[in-house]
């Protein structure tokens, strides 16, 4: 148990609709990461929050990706008009140890988008 | 140019061997963190062991090593003793200087064979 739950686990979607899911991390924790991973690959950063303020956004994160982290503890990504390439696993990260710098993550929600 | 590289798309290991899963990276920091994750079936990812630009010694967690090799710019992972719960996708990882992003490579997909 890494201590970061995610919902849903999966979600089936057409394409035009949206999406939102949820990170909530059991303890607290300052910084709040997701990753996006498809098929085959290795996770792709798409945006980090310190407290409430997203701090650093990737490119992959287009206007149609919102993050929020209203009280700094749970986290919501949202994807509007999703598109088939959206479809992927969209992963919830915390920090490990503040000196290492390791992520535990949680299980990730896996999207498909028709 | 890719920032971590795993030339190793598939291994296959014998239950009991030891295994090495090759890893290079790409940094013009001084100050960097490497890190091994494994990413069974079922999706979670695993955080297994961290290596410190600065660090002398190579790290350690029970059955699993990391080669270090700074100027060769190589983070291999060692498994020794393997098990058929090692069976797994294995990817290595990289954040440089005060950077929060962490960058994956494309990961090994480690077989055990009984």
């Amino acid at each position: 148990d890494t201590g970061v739950s995610q919902d849903p686990r999966h979600k089936i979607t057409k394409r035009g609709q949206n999406v939102t899911f949820r990170c909530d991390p059991i303890s607290e924790h300052n910084r709040l990461y997701w990753y996006r991973q498809t098929l085959g690959q290795g996770p792709e950063f798409l945006t980090y929050f310190q407290n409430e303020a997203q701090l650093e956004k990737s490119r992959l994160l287009s206007d149609r990706f919102s993050a929020e982290r209203p009280k700094g503890s749970f986290s919501t990504l949202e994807i509007q008009r999703t598109e088939q390439g959206d479809s992927a696993m969209y992963l919830c990260a915390t920090p490990g140890q503040v000196n290492t710098g390791e992520l535990f993550f949680g299980e990730g929600s896996r999207l498909t988008v028709l | 140019a890719q920032k971590i590289t795993q030339t190793q798309p598939g291994m296959f290991v014998q239950e009991k061997e030891a295994v090495t899963l090759d890893c290079t990276y790409d940094t013009s920091d001084q100050s960097y963190g490497l890190f091994w994750y494994k990413q069974p079936s079922s999706g979670e990812m695993i955080f297994l062991i961290y290596q410190g630009s600065y660090d002398e010694q190579n790290a350690t967690e029970g059955r699993y090593s990391l080669n270090f090799q700074k100027a060769r710019k190589s983070a291999n992972l060692v498994i020794s003793a393997s098990q058929l719960g090692d069976s797994a996708m294995y990817f290595c990882a990289m954040r440089e200087g005060g950077y929060q992003k962490v960058t994956f490579g494309t990961g090994t997909k480690l077989q055990v064979i009984p």
